[in-house]
């Protein structure tokens, strides 16, 4: 059984431009959450996915945005790039059925606002 | 928005030391989880707590669910070094294992 894997692990950008990370999530787990943690902070819920649609958001603006495609992994845009973006950005997996804390933390994107 | 007060910030522990650290919110949860974040990975679920007042022990880690339901505890007994890390305290309102309202993490360090 895989885990939940990230990529890319760092990634450097700059103010005003677009990024897109990606989430693999665990065998058999078909509802992807996204993170964000801050440094010296702990994770801030962005949003969920479940069956390729959007299941709850966090206080995150509209530039943040998803996707999950059919094998249930999943991507995080971010557009217009802000200096309080940098952050490491986690995606965990579960499953809508068993037990309900059966989450999996990917070990997250590293991202660099300049 | 819900906001969660974890405390103490961090810690310096002689191994074999006990240690405690606890978290209050502002809101009730209906559910309090308890994980450990090593430097490079994610939040890894140590304790599940699912009812006011439930005590829970993994190894030698022991959480509770306050009767308030606006606090829990987590009690570490007889540190060894591998307990170094951040834990997080989280609160759930629903039974939606994705959101969950995260505090700012206690470091623990453990001195061999």
């Amino acid at each position: 059984e895989t885990g939940v894997t990230q990529s890319p692990t760092h990634l450097i950008k700059t103010r005003g431009q677009q990024v897109t990370l990606r989430c693999s999530s665990q065998s058999g787990h078909n509802t992807v959450s996204w993170y964000q943690q801050a440094l010296g902070q702990g994770p801030q819920f962005i949003f969920q996915y479940y069956r390729e649609e959007e299941n709850g958001r966090g206080n995150f603006p509209p530039r943040f945005s998803g996707l999950q495609f059919p094998n249930y992994s999943s991507e995080l845009n971010v557009n217009a790039l802000e200096l309080d973006d940098s952050a490491l950005y986690l995606c965990a997996s579960s499953r809508t059925s068993g037990r309900p804390d059966t989450q999996y933390f990917g070990p997250g994107t590293r991202l660099t606002v300049l | 928005g819900q906001q969660l007060n974890q405390s103490p910030q961090s810690m310096f522990i002689q191994e074999g030391e006990d240690v405690s650290m606890n978290c209050t919110s502002s809101s009730i949860f209906n559910t309090w989880l308890w994980y450990k974040q090593d430097p490079g990975e994610g939040p890894v679920l140590l304790i599940a707590l699912y009812k006011a007042g439930e005590l829970t022990s993994n190894g030698r880690l022991t959480a509770q669910f306050g009767i308030t339901r606006k606090d829990s505890f987590l009690n570490i007994s007889a540190s060894i070094p591998s307990d170094v890390g951040i834990y997080f305290c989280a609160g759930r309102f629903n039974t939606n294992a994705g959101k969950s309202t995260f505090g700012d993490g206690t470091t623990l360090t453990v001195k061999p």
